[in-house]
């Protein structure tokens, strides 16, 4: 069965310090990945998909990057952090395949990030 | 352009009622996905049901069902006999069936937090 990790579950950072967070998939293959962000109360923003190695979509302009390394790795980076990269941020994969709409996302525990 | 409204920001409901959680959407796409989503306080994201949009009938998982009504652009989630742990935030999300690269992304409504009563 495919199964989805994420860490780290929390991180404390400092404002202007940099940022790692890295998503990994196991027992599929080619994968599309996305990080997302959730604000405190609120729904998801997508910042981030990949339908491949190497291939990613921003969203929204911000001070975020993203890579994917390897098929099943997706690391979600910034150089310098700021007070409103607070959140929660969720990393998911689907199955590839355009048209395959009925195929859900699975998300992973999620990074609790705070900034001071 | 996808949208979903999803206008109850909270909801209390007595247990082993059923409850009713409010979804509608908006898209030009002719086909496409609608999902429901559980978020609990420990934050992971549970997908819990699929409805396409041609599909004639309504979609069930077991406590779990959708009141799909296409003309009216709506697609409420229903769970029956309530219980204390469907206690969370849940979200309705939609994904387009077009053949355009990304054409996998959900787009995500508020969400509303549902609180069972015992």
């Amino acid at each position: 069965s495919q199964t989805i990790h994420q860490w780290p579950a929390t991180l404390v950072q400092p404002v202007g310090s940099p940022l790692s967070l890295e998503c990994t998939v196991e027992g599929t293959s080619n994968p599309n990945l996305y990080w997302y962000r959730q604000a405190a109360g609120r729904g998801l923003q997508l910042l981030f998909y990949s339908v491949g190695i190497g291939q990613i979509s921003s969203e929204v302009p911000q001070n975020l990057s993203a890579s994917r390394p390897q098929d099943r790795q997706f690391i979600l980076s910034s150089k310098k952090l700021l007070l409103s990269d607070s959140g929660f941020y969720l990393c998911a994969w689907s199955e590839t395949g355009a048209g395959d709409s009925n195929q859900p996302q699975h998300f992973g525990d999620g990074t609790r990030l705070s900034i001071l | 352009a996808q949208k979903i409204t999803q206008t109850q920001p909270g909801m209390f409901v007595q247990e082993k009622e059923a409850v009713t959680l409010d979804c509608t959407y908006d898209t030009s796409d002719q086909s496409y996905g609608l999902f429901w989503y559980k978020q609990p306080s420990s934050g992971e994201m549970i997908f819990l049901i699929y409805q396409g949009s041609y599909d004639e009938q309504n979609a069930t998982e077991g406590r779990y069902s959708l009141n799909f009504q296409k003309a009216r652009k709506s697609a409420n989630l229903v769970i029956s006999a309530s219980q204390l742990g469907d206690s969370a935030m849940y979200f309705c999300a939609m994904r387009g069936m077009t053949t355009n690269f990304g054409n996998e992304k959900l787009t995500f409504g508020t969400g509303t937090r549902l609180t069972i009563i015992p």
